[in-house]
């Protein structure tokens, strides 16, 4: 069975520097992989995904993620943060098995902006 | 808006009544989700339809549980009985291939008190 580790819970940045959320993932063949954002109180917002093909990957706000089999891993970057990216992030890897994606999240990073 | 729906958004209900959940899918996503979040975790799938048939159901979901989804459109997820550990935020989601990228609801939350 697939799983996946964010192994920060939580992080705090200063607004404008750059940014690195570490997920790993546990999964015998090429994972589907993503990762949501979700700010309080509200549901998940899709940032980005890696199917195939180019391990570098860009998503919306700003943030690109790199997949890197040799090291089962999948890190979210933002060059530069801002105040508003202050959310809690999840990394998944998906199973695309019977025609759906069975999907597994992480716990969870939260991420905290200060000035 | 064409994302998913989810109502009610909040809900706050007696232990041991009966709550129902409706999830409204993306129009053109056959492939519809229902999850479980709590507090300091990620979601865990709950079941997955295509279109009306509910194809897989994780052992999460007990016998207090039943999701339908009759015409393949809208579904709705119901606890009877309802217990504290039962307080969640439940989110819906749908996906259309190829890819089944999965997109969520603003997640419908339930209180037990």
């Amino acid at each position: 069975a697939q799983s996946v580790t964010q192994p920060d819970i939580h992080i705090t940045v200063s607004e404008g520097a750059s940014l690195e959320l570490r997920c790993n993932y546990s999964y015998g063949a090429t994972p589907y992989l993503f990762w949501y954002v979700q700010s309080p109180g509200q549901g998940l917002q899709l940032l980005l995904k890696y199917f195939s093909g180019d391990t570098l990957v860009q998503g919306i706000k700003g943030f690109e993620a790199e997949f890197k089999r040799s090291q089962s891993s999948f890190n979210l970057r933002k060059p530069s943060v801002h105040w508003s990216d202050a959310a809690e992030y999840f990394c998944a890897v998906g199973l695309n098995s019977g025609g759906y994606q069975k999907v597994t999240f992480g716990i969870g990073t939260k991420l905290q902006v200060i000035p | 808006d064409t994302g998913v729906s989810q109502n009610p958004r909040h809900k706050i209900t007696k232990r041991g009544q009966n709550v129902t959940f409706r999830c409204d899918p993306i129009s053109e996503h056959n492939r519809l989700y229902w999850y479980r979040q709590t507090l300091g975790q990620g979601p865990e799938f709950l079941t997955y339809f295509q279109n009306e048939a509910q194809l897989e159901k994780s052992r999460l979901l007990s016998d207090r549980f039943s999701a339908e989804r009759p015409k393949g459109s809208f579904s709705t997820l119901e606890i009877q009985r309802t217990e504290q550990g039962d307080s969640a935020m439940y989110l819906c989601a749908s996906s259309a291939p190829p890819g089944n990228t999965i997109y969520f609801g603003e997640g419908s939350w339930l209180t037990v008190v």
